[in-house]
């Protein structure tokens, strides 16, 4: 596609449920980016990937959330057993990630994630 | 460790108002700098960088001058037009770890005519 598309646009669910967000990133895009934003908060990293391999998973608030990447293309993060605290606006972004200069991150639309 | 800190919105201007939006950063070495703007309805964007000390990114009439003195990278314009209400970020990328980012809150700007 042109851009980066995420799925669902927005996700209701109630506490306790697990939650699959899903990010496909421009074609040929090998860097990918995840990123949560609460409510009058700025984008908190969560986990980059490099091709499939995700050197650095610091990010992830807890073990309930998990993400992986696979053919080098589409993203999935998996938030379990969901808590209120989790309700926010989840962006994904992709770059060309070449080289060691910094590219542009092309950022999606987000997922809003509500917890009831 | 890496921060960002940008002023608090909103920020309301008249149309063709002089334009600052502040940002300083902690950061350990040479991060590179960057602003994103996220216009309404829309995903975020790039809108200038700036990659070492001294250096001014510059778009669509938007300036940026990364001052390590001060450690700050102050988003500038001298004429703001009502298209340009939007969410503004600055950011920083990790010096060890250039595919990390670290994003300030964002400040909102609405533009009047």
């Amino acid at each position: 596609g042109a851009g980066v598309s995420q799925s669902p646009s927005n996700k209701v669910t109630e506490k306790g449920k697990d939650v699959e967000l899903r990010c496909d990133p421009i074609s040929g895009h090998t860097a990918l980016y995840w990123y949560r934003q609460s409510l009058g908060q700025g984008l908190e990293f969560l986990i980059y990937f490099q091709g499939n391999s995700a050197p650095d998973k610091s990010g992830l608030p807890s073990d309930r959330f998990s993400a992986e990447r696979t053919g080098g293309s589409v993203s999935t993060l998996t938030i379990q057993r969901t808590q209120q605290e989790d309700s926010a606006v989840y962006l994904c972004a992709s770059s060309s990630g070449q080289g060691r200069s910094n590219q542009p991150q092309h950022f999606g639309d987000g997922t809003r994630l509500s917890i009831l | 460790g890496n921060s960002v800190t940008q002023m608090e919105g909103p920020v309301t201007l008249s149309e063709e108002a002089f334009l600052t939006i502040n940002c300083t950063y902690t950061a350990t070495g040479y991060p590179s700098l960057f602003w994103y703007v996220q216009y309404p309805g829309e995903g975020l964007q790039l809108l200038l960088k700036a990659t070492k000390a001294d250096d001014k990114g510059s778009n669509k009439g938007f300036e940026a001058t990364y001052r390590k003195e001060t450690t700050s990278f102050h988003l500038e314009k001298g004429s703001v037009q009502v298209s340009d209400s939007a969410v503004y970020f600055c950011a920083l990328s990790d010096p060890y770890n250039f595919n990390k980012f670290y994003f300030g809150s964002g400040t909102k700007l609405n533009v009047k005519p």
